[in-house]
């Protein structure tokens, strides 16, 4: 079977830096994606992790270490409109198929 | 480009009734995903579907349940004599062949209430 863990809920201000952790428990890894939702919308990709080491996308950054089973997602210069439930989810290859974990929110205040 | 289409956008049944929702995927997309959230939780993976096939429903409950992907047409996801419980927004996603890419184009999903 699978498992995520990520935590609950994170806060943090306008301009700082957040960093949601997330390990993993899974029988087959193909990779680690992230994903954000707004206010249960639609969610919208945001990353995918199949290697070890830094992805870099404007102001979020992925990490992945599969020997850790571990990954994150760093956002950057926080805006408000960055206030969001943000979730992590193993799974890719040739499936596609996704098991997704069950969320950060986080509120950024100004 | 169309992205993923679902509807309803939101669906209200009594208990015992049934409930279909559809989903169109983006075009070219030929693989179609469903996952059930409930309020404040994450997605759960329900079913993954091609063209007239289920590759894996794994997350489908045993009971009520079933999906299809025909040759034309949307993807249907329905749920037969609905409960309480099955209250829930229903979202759709797809991605193209071969896949490997963590990347899935979600709808903006189908609420259902049941009352």
């Amino acid at each position: 079977g699978q498992s995520l863990e990520q935590p609950s809920e994170v806060t943090a201000v306008e301009g700082a830096i957040v960093q949601i952790n997330c390990t993993y428990q899974t029988s087959g890894f193909y990779g680690l994606s992230w994903y954000q939702q707004h206010d249960g919308g639609a969610p919208t990709f945001l990353s995918y992790n199949a290697l070890d080491g830094l992805e870099e996308t404007g102001r979020f950054s992925s990490f992945l270490s599969r020997s850790d089973s571990y990954g994150y997602l760093l956002l950057q210069e926080l805006q408000m409109k960055d206030s969001a439930s943000y979730f992590c989810a193993v799974g890719g290859g040739a499936t596609n198929k996704l098991i997704f974990g069950t969320g950060t929110l986080l509120a950024v205040q100004p | 480009n169309a992205g993923v289409m679902q509807n309803p956008r939101h669906l209200v049944r009594r208990r015992g009734q049934e409930a279909r929702l559809r989903c169109s995927p983006m075009k070219g997309h030929s693989h179609v995903y469903w996952y059930r959230q409930l309020p404040e939780e994450g997605l759960k993976f329900m079913v993954y579907l091609q063209k007239e096939n289920i590759i894996d429903e794994s997350g489908m409950p045993k009971e009520r349940f079933s999906a299809e992907f025909p040759k034309e047409g949307p993807s249907i996801l329905r749920i037969q004599q609905v409960v309480r419980g099955d209250s829930a927004a229903y979202f759709c996603a797809s991605s193209p062949p071969p896949g490997g890419t963590g990347e899935l184009f979600f709808g903006e999903g189908s609420r259902l209430t049941v009352l």
